[in-house]
């Protein structure tokens, strides 16, 4: 089965520090990767994904993730963090191809924190 | 705005009860997908339909039932209320049978507060 490790459940930085939130999978065969984040109140809105392909992806509001298939990572990274990205971000898996499933699996989430 | 409309917002009511939540997928998706997120188990995969048929089931209880309308709305239905069922419930839809390859856009959610 899939599943989704997100070490750090709380990540403080400081205003335009480096952002970095890690995740881990756990996939027989390569996945679908995607990051979501979800402020107050709100929905989760996708940040980026990873299909196939380049396995540097950008995304919005300056995020970028690298898919590493040997490390079966997909960390998220921004080179400098802003007081609007203070918000939870959540890593999910989608089955591969030929895989049974269709949802995604979603790990419980890291909270990032901006400081001034 | 998603475009996936959730209702209602906020929904209190004691245990025991039954309460129906809704949701509206985006114009042109055919997939629904409920979630529960709560602090301790994050967000928990129930069920998704995919054009009026169930397609994929998960962590859901034999208390609560989903079904898909002819309009691709979608209802998620709980029942004997427990106040372990207190969460926030989102749908989230997608254009296909699957979220592989696009991924979700999910509701705002509905807040279940069992009392």
């Amino acid at each position: 089965a899939q599943s989704v490790t997100q070490l750090g459940s709380h990540v403080s930085v400081s205003e335009g520090a480096l952002v970095l939130l890690r995740c881990n999978y756990s996939s027989s065969v390569p996945p679908y990767l995607f990051w979501y984040v979800q402020y107050p109140n709100q929905g989760l809105q996708l940040l980026l994904k990873y299909t196939t392909g380049a396995t540097l992806v950008k995304g919005i509001n300056g995020f970028e993730a690298e898919f590493k298939k040997s490390e079966t990572s997909f960390h998220l990274t921004k080179p400098s963090a802003h007081m609007s990205d203070a918000a939870e971000y959540f890593c999910a898996v989608g089955p591969g191809d030929n895989q049974a499933g269709t949802a995604l699996i979603f790990g419980k989430g890291t909270t990032l924190s901006v400081s001034s | 705005d998603s475009g996936v409309t959730q209702t209602p917002k906020h929904l209190i009511t004691a245990t025991g009860q039954r309460v129906t939540l809704r949701c509206s997928p985006r114009s042109g998706d055919l997939s629904v997908y409920w979630y529960q997120q709560s602090l301790d188990q994050g967000l928990q995969f129930l069920i998704q339909y995919y054009n009026g048929e169930e397609r994929a089931k998960g962590n859901i209880l034999e208390r609560f039932s989903a079904q898909q309308f002819p309009d691709l709305h979608s209802e998620l239905n709980l029942s004997s209320l427990e106040l372990g069922d207190s969460a926030l419930y989102f749908c989230a839809s997608s254009p296909t049978g699957t979220a592989k390859a696009y991924g979700y856009t999910f509701g705002s959610g509905t807040r279940l507060t069992v009392v």
